[in-house]
């Protein structure tokens, strides 16, 4: 089984909707992302948690929430979504240790908003 | 804002070809940086990680080189293969920006055979 899995792998929605992506690991990480990828773009981080209680924004927060239900899941919700939310999203949990912090990435969410 | 940027955005090598792939950011206090590939459809997997005080780290037909004072660094594939077709990415983590990695938006190769 992946180590960081995410949920669901593809959605389209409409203008205006409330929708939910789901990431769940069982690397035991206290450290998750979620971040965004855009053609030509890279990657940009939306918003991070330390640990459960512990959630920052990141880079390009606004139009989007998140939830850090227990350390192995941390959800993603865009409130009211816009056509330029359409992306590819990616969950990331990371270990810090003495050879540096190592991100580890989930399959991804393909996201269209219409 | 740390900025990291990688040139060229696509490159095309036969088959056996050494790849040589560039990255470069603009604050030097970085405390890793981190090559990934990602295939289409797919997520980004972990290639290498050099640690700020490391020259360069090796795995396999990989060697990836970090330069801090010309704000450089290097990812070296050796004897090229098409199962090396990807994107390639990288990703520095600024050492006051903990856990936030700035990345590049990816050098796209293909190898043919």
């Amino acid at each position: 089984d992946a180590d960081v899995t995410q949920t669901p792998r593809n959605r389209i929605t409409k203008t205006g909707k409330r929708i939910m992506l789901e990431c769940s690991q069982t690397k035991g990480h206290d450290r998750m992302y979620w971040y965004r990828q855009d053609p030509g773009l890279g990657l940009r981080l939306i918003y991070y948690s330390f640990d459960v209680k512990d959630i920052n924004k990141g880079e390009i927060s606004d139009g989007y929430s998140v939830s850090r239900q227990a350390q192995a899941k941390f959800s993603l919700s865009l409130e009211s979504a816009i056509p330029n939310q359409t992306a590819l999203y990616f969950c990331a949990t990371s270990d810090v240790g003495t050879g540096g912090e190592t991100q580890y990435f989930g399959p991804g969410t393909r996201l269209l908003v219409l | 804002k740390q900025e990291v940027t990688q040139i060229p955005a696509a490159l095309s090598v036969p088959e056996g070809e050494n790849l040589v792939l560039n990255c470069s950011f603009t604050d030097s206090a970085i405390y890793n940086l981190q090559w990934f590939r990602q295939d289409p459809g797919k997520g980004l997997t972990s290639l290498l990680l050099i640690q700020s005080s490391q020259r360069e780290q090796t795995s396999g037909r990989l060697n990836a080189s970090l330069d801090k004072s010309s704000g450089r660094s290097t990812l070296y594939i050796a004897a090229s293969q098409p199962g090396d077709s990807a994107t390639y990415l990288c990703a520095a983590l600024v050492t006051d920006s903990w856990g936030k990695l700035q990345f590049g938006a990816g050098t796209q190769v293909v190898v043919t055979p």
